[in-house]
This record gives C-alpha cells, sequence and structure tokens, in this order.
C-alpha cells in the first residue's frame, strides 16, 4: 500500500536550533507539497515542486524555512533558527498532474514544538 | 476577506440526520474544487471532487455554485463514522501561478 513517509513523527527542540524535516513521496508522484497546520490557522500551503522543480513557495518565510527536493524520492523542509511559532503539525503530500492542482495524498505529519 | 471561508463549526448532529457546510471563494478564476476530510490528529484525505454539473457518491453529495462563489458538501443520513473535520481546497490562478487554498475546515460531530 503506496504512501507518504514523514520522519520524523514527533520532534521538540530549543528555540534557535535547526530542524529539519524529510519526507518520501509515493514512488512516480511528480508533485511534492508542504503544509503547515495549526489550530489558528488552518492548513497552509508553504511549498510545492513538481518534477524536482519548486512551483510555489510563496507561502513560506524566506529568512528562516528552505525547502529542497535533492531527487525524486526526498523532500525536505529546513527551519533555521527554529522559534517557538514555528510549532505545527508539518505535512508533506505528493500527487500526480501536469499541470494545476491534483489529488494530494499526505503523509503522516510531523509534529513540531519549539520550546 | 479570506480567500477561502468555512464555518469552522463545531456542527453537532444526531446520527441520521441530513447536514450541509458550505465554503466561499473570493477567486472568480478559481478553477478546480475538492473536500477532504480530516480525522483528529491524522491527515487530511481526499473526500471527493466538485464538478461543475455537481456529483454524488453514496451519501455525499458535492455541488459548485460559481455565479455565487461557493462549494457545498451535503451528508445524508450521518453515521458516527462521519465525525471529522471537512476541508474545502479551491485552486486557480493567481498572479501568474497556480495556487491551492484550503479552507480551515468545518468540525462536524455525529452524536448517538
Amino acid at each position: 500500500d503506496a504512501r507518504v513517509t514523514q520522519t520524523p513523527r514527533d520532534k521538540v527542540t530549543e528555540m534557535g536550533q535547526e530542524v529539519t524535516m524529510r519526507c518520501q513521496p509515493i514512488l512516480g508522484h511528480n508533485t511534492v507539497f508542504w503544509y503547515r497546520q495549526t489550530m489558528m490557522q488552518g492548513l497552509e500551503l508553504l511549498a510545492y515542486f513538481r518534477n524536482r522543480a519548486p512551483l510555489d513557495d510563496s507561502g513560506m518565510p524566506k529568512d528562516r524555512f528552505s525547502a529542497e527536493m535533492p531527487d525524486a524520492t526526498l523532500a525536505t523542509l529546513k527551519i533555521q533558527p527554529s522559534e517557538p511559532r514555528d510549532s505545527a503539525v508539518y505535512f508533506c503530500a505528493s500527487g500526480l498532474g501536469s499541470q494545476g492542482y491534483t489529488e494530494a495524498f499526505f503523509g503522516q505529519g510531523t509534529r513540531l514544538t519549539v520550546v | 476577506r479570506k480567500e477561502v471561508e468555512q464555518d469552522p463549526g463545531p456542527f453537532n448532529v444526531p446520527e441520521g440526520a441530513t447536514v450541509a457546510f458550505n465554503c466561499t471563494y473570493s477567486n472568480s478564476a478559481s478553477q478546480s474544487f475538492f473536500w477532504y476530510r480530516q480525522d483528529c490528529r491524522k491527515e487530511p484525505k481526499l473526500l471527493m471532487s466538485v464538478y461543475s454539473s455537481g456529483n454524488e457518491d453514496g451519501r455525499f453529495t458535492a455541488q459548485l455554485n460559481r455565479a455565487s462563489q461557493y462549494i457545498s458538501l451535503l451528508i445524508r443520513d450521518s453515521k458516527l463514522s462521519d465525525t471529522a473535520t471537512y476541508l474545502c481546497v479551491v485552486n486557480g490562478p493567481w498572479e501568474g501561478y497556480q495556487k491551492v487554498t484550503f479552507g480551515i475546515g468545518t468540525k462536524l460531530q455525529v452524536i448517538p
């Protein structure tokens, strides 16, 4: 049963530390999304890639966040330095499509707590 | 005005009831629409796409009203297992790229 795999599932870190979240999309999917979910803001799109190229990262705070796809089987989201307001659940999702939005299959998320 | 607006609820309904949620969007050029379901502390999963002609999947019916810029989800004969948060998703061109926006979600609690 193909699924998106995210690591770690939970992360507690101190303010100022670097955090790296990893995502393995479903094999063969060419679109990868990073989302952040909080109670107050709901689900926010941070970035998305198609065929490993970034298409939209307008939702991502550029000063501390970065997203990359070193290869087709790995996407990373880094926060440096982390701040308490970054505490949230971060979801990665993958999909298959040529243009526009496609159905996104979500991973189980990384629950980040910055203290 | 938010790009996608949903009533966060919660909607508390008895088993067997019919319940409907609306989701309004501000971008008139929006092209595709979806409903996702998210269980507590789980990831969102696609429930159904929303087509211009409306579509039905068992007890679930999705409708699109382009003139008034909203989509709706109707659940008939509610089950306890329908308890979840329902997220609407709107996709469309925005300042030169395709933008995907999730609503904040509507929480549904079906009670025995």
